[in-house]
């Protein structure tokens, strides 16, 4: 079955630790989203990427970094400049960012806390 | 700027009742893309409908259905004879129009969500 995989589930981060979420699709999608999310915070955008070997900046980049090597995988890291990293973060897939009526078909999540 | 509200932060029914989930928008594109999507205990966000702004049709799926009017910035949903397993957090989404490469064309711009639970 075609799908997202996000792995892995559950994180755990030291402090000044670097962590990176994998997410891998094979829907042979062209863009790729990274989300956070916090009670009641609804979903904010990290990192986007509409093409191989491009990304771009959400609205809350900050203490984070990806990379689009592949057209299947967007893998997120988590700075240590990130001060409050603990959340749920979600990866997202679409057919193309180049339409914006595609929906955006999401992985199960990784869950970051802080030790 | 493109922004969504959900002023519902949490709804409780009890199982059959009828429930309604708001959601303004505000964008000033004139083509625009809305969606709803349900996000169940697990986790994942699953995606339920897409509507654009040239249609103003109300769509009926099953239990589901959605009200759009333009006039009032709205998209709201409605869950018909609720039952147990709708019980999720329920996200409202905005997308811009097409555009130049390098915007930020395709992004979604989320609610806050609204957490339904639906009693036995």
């Amino acid at each position: 079955d075609g799908g997202i995989t996000q792995s892995p589930k559950y994180l755990f981060r030291k402090e000044g630790q670097n962590v990176t979420l994998s997410c891998e699709q094979n829907l042979n999608h062209d863009a790729m989203y990274w989300y956070r999310q916090d009670p009641g915070q609804g979903l904010r955008l990290i990192y986007y990427s509409q093409i191989v070997n491009d990304f771009q900046k959400g609205d809350i980049a900050e203490g984070y970094s990806v990379s689009r090597e592949k057209k299947e995988s967007f893998p997120l890291t988590v700075t240590s400049a990130q001060k409050n990293p603990t959340a749920f973060y979600l990866c997202a897939s679409s057919l193309t960012g180049a339409y914006s009526n595609q929906p955006q078909h999401f992985g199960d999540g990784t869950r970051l806390s802080i030790l | 700027a493109q922004k969504v509200t959900q002023a519902q932060t949490e709804i409780s029914v009890v199982e059959k009742e009828d429930v309604t989930l708001d959601c303004v928008y505000e964008t000033r594109d004139t083509t625009y893309y809305l969606f709803w999507y349900k996000q169940p205990p697990s986790g994942e966000l699953v995606f339920l409908i897409r509507r654009n702004s040239f249609d103003e049709q109300n769509e009926i799926s099953g239990r589901y259905s959605w009200n759009f009017q333009k006039s009032t910035s709205s998209f709201n949903f409605t869950i018909t004879a609720s039952q147990v397993v709708d019980s999720a957090v329920y996200f409202c989404a905005l997308s811009e129009a097409q555009g130049k490469r390098g915007s930020t064309l395709g992004r979604l711009y989320f609610g806050r969500g609204t957490q339904l639970t639906v009693w036995p």
